[in-house]
């Protein structure tokens, strides 16, 4: 069965202190990982997408990496502004099937001051 | 990137009211869309699939003639809760699978609207 998880589910750090979230999948044939950003009250807002292993995505102070078992959403120097939660999913199955997007249940970042 | 939009984005509504929200893609057309609800501190729950010109599919334990789908164009899909009751009180988040930049046919990413918040007193 596919399987998204994330890790940790809640985060607090200071200020500037670098992290990374995790995010575990294990699916039959990856077609795209995905990252979003919710805040609360809001609709997900898209970040990245990586397609295959290896590959790195970057976006002011996040980076998004992947492997063939996880993706890290790294975040440099993070801001308050940064606090929100993260989620992941991913995309998967053969050519000839239809998929849908299955989502992790999300790592809530909180950054103080 | 692509722009996804929600009416309303909060609605009251007396018990046993029927509520329609819809679901816009903007600047693409979207022949697959999504329906999701989200309770407080918990992750996006699948709804259903909402397919251009055609019946729309549901998760298990999803009821079809209490949420209504119609996917009537490729840049609109309206959800409609029929005779709400308090408990049908939640957040419902539209989105819009969009082809462009993956792989045709294979690969998409979703873009999300901003949620309707429904309360049924």
């Amino acid at each position: 069965e596919d399987q998204v998880t994330q890790s940790p589910e809640a985060l607090r750090l200071q200020e500037g202190e670098s992290s990374s979230l995790n995010c575990s999948y294990t699916v039959s044939g990856l077609r795209g990982l995905f990252w979003y950003r919710q805040d609360p009250g809001k609709g997900p807002e898209f970040l990245f997408t990586l397609y295959s292993a290896g590959e790195e995505k970057e976006k002011e102070r996040l980076k998004a990496t992947i492997t063939k078992k996880e993706s890290f959403l790294h975040i440099t120097a993070p801001k308050p502004e940064d606090s929100a939660t993260y989620l992941c999913a991913v995309q998967a199955g053969s050519y000839s099937s239809a998929s849908k997007i299955i989502f992790g249940s999300g790592t809530r970042l909180s950054i103080r001051p | 990137g692509a722009v996804v939009s929600q009416h309303p984005s909060w609605v009251i509504c007396k018990s046993g009211t029927s509520v329609k929200i819809e679901c816009r893609s903007l600047d693409f057309q979207a022949t697959t869309m999504f329906w999701y609800r989200q309770f407080p501190k918990q992750s996006l729950m699948l709804m259903a699939t909402s397919n251009e010109g055609s019946k729309a599919t549901y998760e298990q334990g999803v009821e079809k003639d209490k949420f209504l789908i119609n996917h009537a164009s490729l840049t609109l899909s309206t959800l409609t809760v029929t005779s709400a009751h308090p408990e049908d009180s939640s957040f419902y988040i539209c989105s819009a699978r969009d082809s462009r930049g993956g792989l045709a046919g294979f690969q998409y990413t979703q873009y999300f609207g901003p949620g309707t918040r429904l309360t049924v007193l």
